[in-house]
């Protein structure tokens, strides 16, 4: 079945620091791909997505292309800030009408000033 | 619009007793996703509806779990009896679907259980 693996957590870096989360999934057809952040306390939030190969999401400084080949969704940032500090999830969409949103195992990341 | 609203957002009970959590989904929106997340074992689905209709239970750990969706803007999540092992955080979620397909998820600020 469709299946989305993440990088292991914790992720501790520097304030400005370049970031990446990787992410691969596993799925039939052309699944749609998210990015969420949990920040402490909340719930998830939809940080960014891409329902095709080769579109590339981005948000607030972060961006993750769809690479059909590789099937990966990395999650990337130029420069992190403390505020940045979260919980990730890696997620997709089956291409069909009843497929639920599957979800990685999350990569927690704290930014240090 | 207010997003997805969830209620309460803590719950302490003791173990043997029933809990009933609840969900507003944003209104137009489709598709409703409860979610169960712990430190053990992640984000979790236990259930989804399609115009109130429950799609996918297979998620719903056992038969002391239930869920309706009696219309489009209210869900409930039950556990009788509820037991310490069920302590987590409960997320409603809702989507609304293009072309027949759900789109992204909505979450609510979730519901913290706790049984004692």
């Amino acid at each position: 079945g469709d299946s989305v693996t993440q990088m292991e957590g914790p992720v501790t870096l520097s304030e400005e620091a370049f970031l990446t989360i990787n992410c691969t999934y596993t799925a039939t057809g052309y699944p749609s791909l998210f990015w969420y952040v949990q920040y402490p306390g909340e719930g998830l939030q939809l940080l960014l997505k891409a329902t095709k190969a080769d579109d590339k999401g981005s948000n607030k400084g972060f961006e993750a292309t769809y690479r059909k080949e590789t099937t990966s969704f990395h999650l990337e940032k130029g420069s992190v800030q403390v505020s940045d500090s979260a919980v990730y999830f890696c997620a997709l969409k089956g291409s069909s009408s009843a497929s639920k949103i599957i979800f990685g195992s999350g990569t927690r990341l704290s930014i240090r000033p | 619009d207010a997003g997805v609203i969830q209620s309460p957002r803590h719950e302490v009970t003791e173990m043997g007793q029933e809990v009933t959590l609840r969900c507003k989904p944003i209104s137009g929106h489709d598709y409703l996703f409860w979610y169960r997340q712990t430190m053990m074992r992640g984000l979790e689905l236990l259930i989804y509806f399609n115009n109130n209709v429950p799609i996918d239970d297979s998620g719903m750990p056992e038969d002391r779990f239930s869920a309706k969706m009696p219309n489009a803007s209210f869900s409930t999540l039950k556990i009788q009896p509820s037991e310490p092992r069920d302590s987590a955080v409960y997320f409603c979620a809702s989507s609304l679907s293009q072309g027949g397909r759900a789109t992204e998820a909505f979450f609510g600020q979730g519901t913290r259980l706790t049984v004692v």
